[in-house]
């Protein structure tokens, strides 16, 4: 499967406990989004990465909230310290460069539930 | 905050008809997008738009965008109950160069 992948699918965490999250986005993507999603909603930014610079990111992430994207290939986001508010979907995607803003290919989400 | 909002929030319809979804943003736009959710699942990205463009067709979807009322519009023709799923438009807002907005979405129900 050559689709943007994410690990893991799912995670239960106690309140307090540090997670985080992986994406592997399609080999030829330069472009790299993280959105979090809850029941009923749409999804909302968090932040975006072109090769490994993280070029935006939303107000909406507190200081617990953390992306890396070291090589420029696969990215990773960490929360810290987790509140029940936290419990979402978390969803990445990548695109191709060569078209502002092209179609988004998404990964099947890390759900999040906080304890 | 949203930038686009879908309407209506939840529609229900027999297999066979057709459904039409409306999206409403505040900023100008390069293009707009549409992408599909089915349940607890990933998105899929269904079609594109340029501002430039005012009507679009991929198989059974039919996209319009009216730049001057700020809107469009997905029709999904001879609808089957596979299409059950959310549909969101997506644009970026003004003021940022990179963040892809998503509205809120419609629940699209297709009952065999």
């Amino acid at each position: 499967d050559t689709g943007v992948s994410q690990d893991p699918r799912h995670k239960i965490t106690k309140r307090g406990q540090n997670v985080t999250f992986r994406c592997d986005p399609i080999s030829e993507h330069n472009r790299l989004y993280w959105y979090r999603q809850t029941l009923g909603q749409g999804p909302e930014f968090l932040t975006y990465f072109q090769n490994e610079a993280q070029l935006e990111k939303s107000r909406l992430l507190s200081d617990r909230f953390s992306a890396e994207r070291p090589k420029g290939s696969f990215s990773t986001l960490e929360i810290q310290r987790t509140e029940q508010g936290d419990s979402a979907m978390y969803l990445c995607a990548s695109r191709y460069p060569r078209e502002y803003p092209g179609e988004l290919f998404f990964g099947e989400g890390s759900r999040l539930t906080v304890l | 905050s949203q930038q686009g909002e879908e309407d209506p929030q939840a529609l229900s319809i027999q297999e066979g008809e057709n459904a039409t979804m409306n999206c409403s943003y505040k900023t100008s736009i390069n293009n707009l997008q549409w992408y599909r959710q089915n349940s607890g699942r990933g998105l899929v990205h269904l079609i594109l738009i340029r501002s430039n463009e005012r009507e679009k067709h991929s198989g059974r979807l039919r996209v319009t965008l009216d730049t001057s009322k700020k809107s469009s519009s997905l029709l999904i023709t001879a609808s089957r109950a596979a299409d059950t799923a959310s549909y969101f438009c997506v644009t970026r807002p003004g003021g940022s160069n990179y963040k892809l907005t998503f509205g809120k979405g419609t629940l699209l129900t297709v009952n065999p």
